[in-house]
């Protein structure tokens, strides 16, 4: 892998569905994994920022795993509400900068 | 928290103008401040890392003398977008690192050159 991928490009789900996203990274000199929600007009908020491999994290009903071996990251979303409407984006660090994905753009319907 | 605020949110400008776009961390001081910027259904990319006192610098593939970054204080970063062109309508944001914490991003702003 050598960009940060993301899938699904979209993703739409009634309010109450759990869902989950995928982040691919490459593997070798990695530093950290960022996750980022983003509504529009907004600034990019941080949830996540995972560095050890099996880390996982929680912040109430969204969390997030890390495999650093194998290069991906998982991002869950229990019981699915409107105000989860955005887009999450993910970034690979090395020691300063960013690379982002296309992000996955999330829609709950209520 | 950290809080970076960042202006216009949106501008359209005529082809040949040029355009500032402000970067300001308005409760840290950040000696680094990154701007990317973004095309539609693509990525944000990492355009240059300003740094506080001195040069820019520059991802590759990205023109100096086209985009003009000014860091001369620990709060505030400009970019200016020179003799701009269609080509260069897209949606820039910035980020600045606070000592211990993630990134913290602007809002971003939405140029269209006419």
């Amino acid at each position: 892998i050598l960009n940060v991928e993301q899938s699904p490009q979209s993703l739409h789900v009634q309010e109450g569905d759990s869902t989950n996203f995928t982040c691919s990274f490459p593997s070798s000199n990695f530093y950290a994994l960022h996750w980022y929600r983003w509504e529009t007009a907004k600034s990019p908020e941080a949830l996540f920022v995972m560095t050890l491999n099996g880390d996982e994290k929680k912040k109430g009903r969204i969390s997030a795993t890390l495999n650093t071996k194998e290069g991906y990251s998982y991002l869950y979303i229990k019981g699915s509400q409107p105000e989860d409407s955005a887009t999450y984006l993910c970034a690979s660090s090395g020691y300063s900068t960013l690379t982002f994905g296309k992000g996955t753009m999330l829609l709950v319907s209520p | 928290g950290a809080v970076v605020s960042q202006h216009p949110s949106r501008v359209i400008c005529k082809s040949g103008t040029s355009v500032k776009i402000e970067c300001r961390s308005l409760d840290f001081q950040a000696t680094t401040m990154f701007w990317y910027r973004q095309f539609p259904k693509k990525s944000l990319m990492l355009m240059a890392t300003s740094n506080e006192g001195s040069k820019a610098t520059y991802e590759q593939g990205v023109e100096k003398d086209k985009f003009l970054i000014n860091h001369a204080s620990l709060t505030l970063s400009t970019l200016t977008v020179t003799s701009a062109h269609p080509e260069d309508s897209s949606f820039y944001i910035c980020s600045a690192q606070k000592q211990g914490s993630g990134y913290t991003f602007g809002s971003g702003t939405r140029l269209t050159v006419v």
